[in-house]
């Protein structure tokens, strides 16, 4: 069975700090990984996936099997990233692509 | 496309109350996937289908929970009798058949059992 986790439920740091959040992935297979963002009184968004290598603002992720975590990571935090982050798994190797997600790390980020 | 639309927004219901949760998902997405977001628990997936046909119901709590797919363009989910502890965000996603396509989400139902 595939499962994701998130071992931190609320993480705060200051404006212009490093930031990181933690996932971690149980999975037999080949996962294909995500991170989506919930920002206050929006719909949960796609943020970045491992296979596309990028960065979006700002944010990268890699996805490191040896460890099974894909933490997602900021080097100068701002205001504007305070929001829910999730991250997903998706096991596209069966019949169907379910797609589950971690407990979420809401993210504060103070002036 | 207006993207996944949900319905209604919210929902305040007594316990013991039927209540129906509905979704469009996006014109030509395969896979369409209930999920139920807490405090405690994150978002869970309930249950997801593949061109309007059930695959996997086994995140649904209970029998108290029922979902269908009646047609590639509309979803309901179901909850009678309505708990107290049913009281949550529920969201409705789409997506394309590939692994690493992207789910879009819905705004959510956020539903209140009182």
């Amino acid at each position: 069975a595939q499962r994701v986790t998130q071992p931190e439920k609320l993480l705060s740091v200051f404006k212009g700090a490093p930031v990181e959040l933690k996932c971690n992935y149980s999975y037999s297979g080949s996962p294909e990984l995500f991170w989506y963002v919930q920002y206050s009184r929006q719909r949960l968004q796609l943020l970045l996936r491992h296979i596309s290598r990028e960065s979006i603002k700002g944010f990268t992720a890699d996805l490191n099997k040896g460890e099974t975590s894909f933490h997602l990571k900021k080097p100068f935090a701002q205001e504007e990233d305070s929001a829910m982050y999730y991250c997903a798994l998706s096991d596209g190797e069966t019949s169907g692509s379910r797609l589950t997600f971690g407990e979420g790390t809401q993210l504060t980020v103070n002036p | 496309d207006a993207g996944v639309i949900q319905s209604p927004r919210h929902e305040v219901t007594e316990m013991g109350q039927e209540v129906t949760l509905r979704c469009k998902p996006i014109s030509g997405h395969d896979y369409l996937f209930w999920y139920r977001q807490t405090m405690m628990r994150g978002l869970e997936l309930l249950i997801y289908f593949n061109n309007n046909v059930p695959i996997d119901d086994s995140g649904m709590p209970e029998d108290r929970f029922s979902a269908k797919m009646p047609n590639a363009s509309f979803s309901t989910l179901k909850i009678q009798p309505s708990e107290p502890r049913d009281s949550a965000v529920y969201f409705c996603a789409s997506s394309f058949r590939w692994a690493n396509a992207e789910a879009f989400f819905g705004q959510g139902t956020r539903l209140t059992v009182v």
